[in-house]
């Protein structure tokens, strides 16, 4: 089956810093999400993104589905933001999505 | 709109017993997926149903089943319940596949 790993695993920064998380996939996809997991387990979709760039406020993702990766990036850090980053795939004819391997941000005050 | 909703949102079961979580879809959307989530992993898919057909199936014992209903909503049961149940059941909704899924606030069970 398609592997999905994330990276970095674990990402401490201050308030106010910007970062890059990265998911690298193993096959072709026809769907890409990124989520947000918050503390009480809710998965917070953030952005459905097979291909291309998109931006929501200080958040934005791009997909470069022919080299198999995608980059959520997180500019202007709030404590709000910390959490488990995770992308899930889904491959075409198989009607699950596989989860990566997540990132576990903590944003300091 | 409402959401996807979940019930109920916490459970205690012993071993060996059954169980029966619950989901509600966003309305409109005709695919329901379960997914189960161990402490400190992602979540791992067990089915998906569309318009009450089995879809998919995760590499889950036969011990999980599912089924969805005609207003679409849908049913996840597990018996003879043994400790390593004990995760979080996600539910995500869908209208159809590879559309974006949305989850639910999910199910935490423990079987003590």
């Amino acid at each position: 089956g398609i592997q999905v790993e994330q990276s970095p695993p674990d990402l401490i920064l201050q308030e106010g810093a910007n970062s890059t998380l990265r998911c690298n996939f193993s096959d072709s996809v026809n769907n890409l999400q990124w989520f947000h997991q918050n503390p009480w387990g809710q998965l917070i979709n953030l952005f459905y993104i097979p291909s291309g760039t998109k931006q929501n406020g200080r958040l934005s993702a791009t997909t470069v589905a022919t080299e198999r990766y995608s980059l959520l990036y997180i500019s202007s850090s709030q404590t709000t933001d910390s959490g488990v980053y995770f992308c899930a795939v889904e491959v075409g004819g198989n009607e699950k999505l596989t989860f990566g391997t997540g990132t576990r941000l903590t944003i300091i005050p | 709109d409402a959401g996807v909703t979940q019930s109920p949102t916490h459970l205690i079961k012993t071993r060996g017993q059954h169980v029966t979580l619950r989901c509600s879809p966003i309305s409109g959307h005709k695919s329901v997926s379960w997914y189960q989530q161990v402490l400190g992993q992602g979540p791992q898919f067990i089915f998906q149903y569309y318009e009450k057909e089995e879809r998919g199936r995760g590499n889950f014992p036969d011990r999980f089943s599912a089924r969805q209903f005609p207003n679409y909503s849908s049913e996840l049961n597990v018996n003879a319940l043994l400790l390593g149940d004990s995760a979080l059941y996600l539910c995500a909704s869908s209208r159809d596949s590879p559309y974006e899924q949305y989850f639910g606030p999910g199910t935490r069970l423990t079987v003590t």
